[in-house]
């Protein structure tokens, strides 16, 4: 696709449950980025990928949080035991590279969970 | 650690100039950013801004960097209803300028 994309678009889920949340990015986009924006709020920075490996997981706000990406290209966010403090949006982003230059995030259209 | 502010509201009348301000603590990055949220649509990069240059314009666009101070700014002249969004302020942390920090996002009302 053109851009970067994410399902499901909406996830309503019951409070314990897993839920994963897929994001795939612009093809040869080598940087993928997860953030959280919570209701009326600024984006909160949860884990970034330069190819496979995640070099930052200092935004996961706990181990019930985690990542993966495989063949540089689709990740997975998952979520044990939701809490109804989960509920927000979840954005994914990708970009071309890293190191000393412009480099331009593009975003996917987030995923809306809802703990209920 | 790193870290982004801004304020997070701003009210302008049509017509007016909107200054949308940010601080900043990462001073190593080579570029900063603004990115602007419109109500239902994703987030998209507005305009950048060489961490060597003290101002760039870009049409009603312009971008002040005050290295020293560490404060960013964003000025929107002729303000449009259509400017109604949220904007972020992002500073990479880190030469490497992969890690982007966002601010919490100033939300621009444009009043009649």
């Amino acid at each position: 696709g053109a851009g970067v994309s994410q399902s499901p678009s909406n996830k309503v889920t019951e409070k314990g449950k897993d839920v994963e949340l897929r994001c795939d990015p612009i093809s040869g986009h080598t940087a993928l980025y997860w953030y959280r924006q919570r209701l009326g709020q600024g984006l909160e920075f949860l884990i970034y990928f330069q190819g496979n490996s995640a070099p930052d997981k200092s935004g996961l706000p706990s181990d019930r949080f985690s990542a993966e990406r495989t063949g540089e290209s689709v990740s997975t966010l998952t979520i044990q035991r939701t809490q109804q403090e989960d509920s927000a949006v979840y954005l994914c982003a990708s970009s071309l590279s890293g190191g000393n230059s412009y480099n331009e995030q593009f975003f996917g259209p987030g995923t809306r969970l809802t703990v209920l | 650690g790193e870290d982004v502010e801004q304020s997070l509201f701003l009210s302008v009348r049509e017509g007016d100039s909107s200054v949308i301000n940010c601080t900043y603590t990462d001073s190593s990055s080579t570029y900063l950013y603004w990115y602007k949220q419109e109500p239902g649509a994703g987030l998209q990069l507005l305009t950048y801004i060489f961490s060597n240059m003290d101002m760039k314009q870009d049409q009603r666009l312009t971008v002040l960097l005050n290295k020293k101070d560490k404060h960013l700014s964003l000025r929107i002249a002729d303000t449009q209803t259509g400017d109604s969004a949220i904007y972020f302020c992002a500073d990479p942390a880190g030469d490497r300028d992969d890690k982007i920090i966002f601010g919490k996002g100033t939300r621009l009302h444009i009043l009649p």
